[in-house]
């Protein structure tokens, strides 16, 4: 069974750091493209970022360019988002979702998230 | 930017059928996907390329991608259908995902 849990959610203030991770198990992690995407209080879902199976290529919404950088290490299963520049929009539900092995398709398993509040 | 546009609410009453539309410029020409999140849970994938199921996804899902619009089809809607449903597409060159606003399916 595909399990993705997210962690690393906190309270923050405005301008501040922190890293997101997703342990990923029930699935040969390196074969496939992973996502992060988030969904603030009451609204929609937003794309925030994909990693290539092997980490060798990455993009980013342009709301999070220059301010987050996602990684994996394959050895240990595990998908991170590095969040610098925090600000309060950034306040969110973080979910982690496993793709294919194309490096852009649909999102077949989805974590729990984490949640990122960044405060004023 | 590319966008997808969706109805913020759509009713249906039990056992008819529910259209879901997400329109975009030449979206029949992408791939389009459907999630399906209700309250306090996370997005399930209910119909992707398209008008593929998943594994364990009810038969009364259906899709269709032609034009400008792609469409969410439940056939004998239940009350369980009821929750919030997501479009998205991808485009390849700019390596982007694009989710459409969500749309509230209240059965009644």
């Amino acid at each position: 069974e595909v399990q993705l849990v997210e962690s690393g959610g906190v309270v923050v203030q405005a301008g501040g750091s922190l890293r997101l991770s997703c342990a990923a198990s029930g699935f040969s992690f390196d074969d496939y493209t992973m996502y992060w995407v988030r969904q603030a209080p009451g609204r929609g879902l937003e794309w925030v970022s994909l990693i290539s199976w092997d980490g060798g290529s990455t993009n980013y919404a342009d709301s999070v360019k220059g301010r987050l950088t996602v990684s994996r290490d394959n050895s240990k299963n595990s998908l991170y988002l590095q969040m610098n520049s925090l600000r309060t929009e950034d306040t969110a539900l973080y979910y982690c979702a496993k793709g294919e092995r194309e490096l852009v398709t649909h999102m077949d398993a989805w974590g729990k998230g984490t949640t990122v509040t960044v405060s004023s | 930017s590319y966008e997808l546009t969706q109805p913020p609410s759509l009713s249906v009453s039990p056992g008819q059928t529910a259209n879901i539309p997400c329109s975009g410029d030449k979206l029949g020409d992408k791939f389009a996907c459907w999630y399906q999140q209700k309250p306090g849970q996370s997005p399930v994938l209910v119909i992707y390329q398209d008008n593929e199921r998943p594994s364990g996804i009810p038969e009364r899902f259906s899709g269709s991608n032609s034009g400008n619009t792609a469409t969410l089809t439940i056939s004998g809607t239940q009350a369980m259908d009821e929750a919030d449903y997501y479009c998205q597409a991808w485009d390849s060159s700019s390596v982007t995902v694009i989710f459409g606003g969500g749309t509230k399916l209240t059965v009644l």
